[in-house]
């Protein structure tokens, strides 16, 4: 079975400008969620949705950041315009239900923004 | 706000040994998760625990809850160099929902 798949898996930007990072969940899974990863700050969740629909964005770091998911198997997380501070690596990940379902994480996206 | 403390933070053993990593928080947690991630992917899902007191176990892995639920802890017997990454607990916020990580031990089996 495939996994959640994001792309691209690497991605080396000059500062200023956009960045699009893309998921696509596990078929049939109902809540998509996006993180982020830094050594200083550990994972944290930025944003997720529940049947496509936005449910918490309050880990979203600023107004640069956006996210959007048009249908059940796509997901974007969009940073514009792009700054150093925000070079981390970037998770999605989904689940059946939320309670203690495990989420299923892709294998992430290493931006760096120069 | 809740906070999960991760000790310790790195650990670096030879090939064979045992180990144990803690997950330790002031406040109850209804339930705990743990991941491990490998360099280059993602978390990947362990053990869930619920109930306190509750001992799971996965092959060499032995996993514990707390009685009260407020702490988690993680042993892995003979280690091997497969078992090398990072080691995250996770609860789930009764507040938001959201799942919230520690900051993860990471681990080294050196053959």
């Amino acid at each position: 079975d495939a996994g959640v798949i994001q792309s691209p898996r690497h991605e080396v930007t000059e500062m200023g400008q956009e960045v699009t990072l893309r998921c696509k969940p596990i078929s049939g899974h109902d809540y998509l969620f996006w993180y982020r990863q830094t050594m200083m700050r550990g994972l944290e969740l930025l944003i997720y949705f529940n049947n496509n629909v936005p449910i918490d964005d309050s880990g979203m770091p600023e107004d640069r950041f956006s996210a959007k998911m048009p249908n059940a198997s796509f997901s974007t997380l969009k940073i514009q315009p792009s700054e150093p501070r925000d070079s981390a690596v970037y998770f999605c990940a989904s689940s059946l239900g939320r309670s203690n379902q495990p989420q299923h994480f892709g294998d992430g996206t290493r931006l760096s923004i120069l | 706000t809740q906070l999960l403390e991760q000790s310790p933070q790195f650990l670096s053993i030879q090939e064979g040994e045992n180990l144990t990593v803690y997950c330790n928080s002031s406040s109850v947690f209804s339930s705990l998760q743990w991941y491990r991630q490998e360099p280059g992917e993602g978390p990947v899902l362990l053990v869930t625990v619920v109930t306190g007191g509750e001992v799971k176990k996965l092959k060499r892995l032995t996993f514990q809850f707390g009685d009260a639920r407020k702490d988690s802890s993680l042993h892995i017997t003979a280690a091997q160099p497969g078992d090398t990454g990072l080691y995250l607990c996770a609860f789930r916020s009764s507040n938001t929902g959201k799942l919230i990580f520690g900051q993860g031990t990471t681990l080294q089996v050196k053959p």
